[in-house]
């Protein structure tokens, strides 16, 4: 089980561009969080998805957005980026609507913005 | 709104020293609490978790108390090694906010030869 994997690993983007960063959730796992890790700081929820429709935001603005796909896989899409948006981001695969179930994490896509 | 206040950082202990990070919630509802490790360079590793109050938590000799009076989930080991040194999270999630994730600052931990 490869878990969750995360592409790219690193991407360094332009004031004002936009950017794409995907995910793959662990086998057998149908539901997708986004979170995002500014240094020094904790994972920040920005949204979940789950049977491809987002479920839960956290406090973003709409310059984030994102989609599932059928294979139950993610992007997660940022426009007009800022220098604040320079961050870690974090996908998050879990099971729908079981208590208490664990959050698994990939590596990250470090993000930075020039 | 649910929330995690976690201790201040950064821990700096000599090997085979005890640890407590501390860990208090603001939760509306009836949570979920975790603590998550995070090596250097690495996503999130679950370390433990508790559901109902009174459980405790345990993995490779770190334990956490759900202690619903005080509203705490304390991180504790009793003798630490080198290869604990990491940045240790305490989170919360509930299913009636879809299981997101509520984590504090993060409490960075070195321990020393």
């Amino acid at each position: 089980d490869a878990g969750v994997t995360q592409s790219p690993t690193h991407l360094i983007k332009t004031r004002g561009q936009q950017v794409t960063l995907r995910c793959s959730p662990k086998s057998g796992h149908d539901t997708v969080s986004w979170y995002q890790q500014a240094l020094g700081q904790g994972p920040q929820f920005i949204f979940q998805y789950y049977e491809e429709e987002e479920r839960q935001r956290g406090n973003f603005p709409d310059r984030f957005s994102g989609h599932q796909f059928p294979n139950y896989s993610s992007e997660l899409n940022v426009n007009a980026l800022l220098l604040g948006d320079s961050a870690l981001y974090l996908c998050a695969s879990s099971l729908a609507q079981v208590r208490a179930t664990e959050a698994f994490f990939g590596q990250g896509t470090r993000l930075t913005v020039v | 709104g649910d929330s995690v206040t976690q201790m201040e950082g950064p821990v700096t202990l000599s090997e085979e020293a005890f640890l407590t990070i501390n860990c208090t919630y603001t939760a509306t509802g009836y949570p979920s609490l975790f603590w998550y490790v995070q090596y250097p360079g690495e996503g999130l590793q679950l370390l433990l978790k508790a559901t109902k109050a009174d459980d405790k938590g345990s993995n490779k000799g770190f334990e956490a108390t759900y202690r619903k009076e005080t509203t705490s989930f304390h991180l504790e080991k009793g003798s630490v090694q080198v290869s604990d040194s990491a940045v240790y999270f305490c989170a919360l999630s509930d299913l009636k906010t879809g299981n997101q994730f509520y984590f504090g600052t993060g409490t960075s931990l070195t321990v020393i030869p």
